[in-house]
């Protein structure tokens, strides 16, 4: 059981450049999001999705696009990278049935130069 | 969702107990007190949550106030590795969504 599987863990873009950052998780949970971290402050939400074929934004969604074929996996894509994306990522995810906390990746270190 | 409001931070002696307050005088009634911490460049981690009932687990305490305006996490025996940024949070029973704000920063002290 290998919990929530973030890659890469380090990465360096272009500005304008394309990537997308992994997030696989073996717990069968429904509900699957990504967060940003910001030097100093706190989470917020990108976008979120509770279960396959569902997805929905959340605070700051712009230059994301997600997508959520199975249960599994939830990749993050950054469309055309820009330097206000540098940023912490962190996936996490939940069982929606019930109310307990969730369990977040380790995250993928972001830097657009 | 209620809006907490934790102290910046927090000084703690190894083997002590830490309190941690909490105030969330606007929660509503279906609205969960959640505890996450997040050990530097970690990806936050699950410590307890609760209603209305105090809970405990392996982790820590969870103290709520008869009103719910108040809670208090207690780590019983603080060691050096729960040195992290803690938050408070809380969460409406229907949704799913965190919102951070700037939590508590603890500093255990051999």
């Amino acid at each position: 059981n290998a919990g929530v599987t973030q890659t890469p863990k380090f990465q360096v873009l272009k500005t304008g450049q394309s990537m997308t950052l992994q997030c696989a998780q073996d717990m069968n949970h429904e509900y699957m999001s990504w967060y940003r971290q910001d030097p100093g402050m706190g989470l917020r939400l990108i976008h979120y999705s509770v279960g396959a074929g569902i997805t929905d934004q959340g605070e700051v969604p712009n230059g994301y696009n997600v997508s959520r074929s199975t249960t599994e996996d939830f990749p993050l894509r950054l469309l055309s990278a820009a330097p206000s994306q540098t940023s912490v990522y962190f996936c996490a995810t939940r069982v929606t049935a019930t109310t307990d906390g969730y369990t977040f990746g380790s995250g993928t270190r972001l830097t657009v130069v | 969702d209620a809006k907490t409001t934790q102290p910046p931070s927090m000084d703690c002696a190894e083997g002590r107990a830490a309190n941690l307050p909490c105030n969330h005088s606007t929660i509503s009634g279906n609205e969960y007190v959640y505890w996450y911490r997040q050990i530097h460049s970690q990806g936050p981690q699950y410590i307890i949550h609760g209603l209305k009932n105090n809970e405990t687990n392996e982790m820590a305490s969870l103290i709520i106030t008869e009103d719910r305006k108040s809670s208090t996490l207690i780590l019983p025996h603080a060691t050096l590795r729960d040195t992290a940024v803690y938050y408070c949070i809380g969460v409406r029973s229907n949704d799913y969504k965190l919102s951070f704000g700037a939590g508590t920063t603890v500093t255990v002290r051999a």
